[in-house]
């Protein structure tokens, strides 16, 4: 089946740091790769997507590459925000036409100032 | 904000009852979600509806049932609540039926079930 793993949280960093939050997959065929984002109280917002093997996918500071040789999807950030605090989410669409988001447990990022 | 308007915010009931959240998608979108969040489940995808038809079903528990009507607002009716199913219920909507657009979420309504 389809599933999203990815490194559990909390995550806790000081202003300025480096972030990455990995993010793994399993799919049949070629699925598109998401990242959301939760702030408190909100519901998800789209962060960035990448539809097909070697693309970007970037917003606001954050890039994700999708790997198929490792089925993989990190989220990066070369400097954290305050901001930024937040769960994130990775997900996925299988290839198929007209199936569902697979999202990810969430990864929870606390920074401190 | 997202465009995507759900109703009421907060929901507290006991076991045994039956509650109806309600969700107004963004202008001009077709399609409706319905996803549950909770703490030992995570974020699951519960059904989607495409101009008023049934298009997918996820994990959606057959006390649950849901439906578009012509104005394209949505409505999850959940009955015979259980402890369990205490969680963040969110709706979002995208233009259309595919899954490879964007799908905007509202801030969600949640449910508590005493």
């Amino acid at each position: 089946g389809n599933s999203v793993t990815q490194m559990e949280g909390p995550v806790t960093l000081s202003e300025e740091a480096f972030l990455t939050i990995n993010c793994t997959y399993t799919a049949t065929g070629y699925p598109s790769l998401f990242w959301y984002v939760q702030y408190p109280g909100e519901g998800l917002q789209l962060l960035l997507k990448a539809t097909k093997a070697d693309d970007k996918g970037s917003n606001k500071g954050f890039e994700a590459t999708y790997r198929k040789e490792t089925t993989s999807f990190h989220l990066e950030k070369g400097s954290v925000q305050v901001s930024d605090s937040a769960v994130y989410f990775c997900a996925l669409i299988p290839f198929n036409y007209g199936q569902n988001f697979v999202f990810g447990p969430g990864t929870r990022l606390s920074v401190l100032p | 904000d997202s465009g995507v308007t759900q109703t009421p915010k907060h929901l507290i009931t006991a076991t045994g009852q039956r509650v109806t959240l309600r969700c107004s998608p963004r202008s001009g979108d077709l399609s409706v979600y319905w996803y549950q969040q909770s703490l030992d489940q995570g974020l699951q995808f519960l059904i989607q509806y495409y101009n008023g038809e049934e298009r997918a079903k996820g994990n959606i528990l057959e006390r649950f049932s849901a439906q578009q009507f012509p104005d394209l607002h949505s409505e999850l009716n959940l009955s015979s609540l259980e402890l369990g199913d205490s969680a963040l219920y969110f709706c979002a909507s995208s233009p259309l039926a595919g899954g490879l657009y964007e799908q905007f979420f509202g801030p969600g309504t949640r449910l508590t079930v005493l």
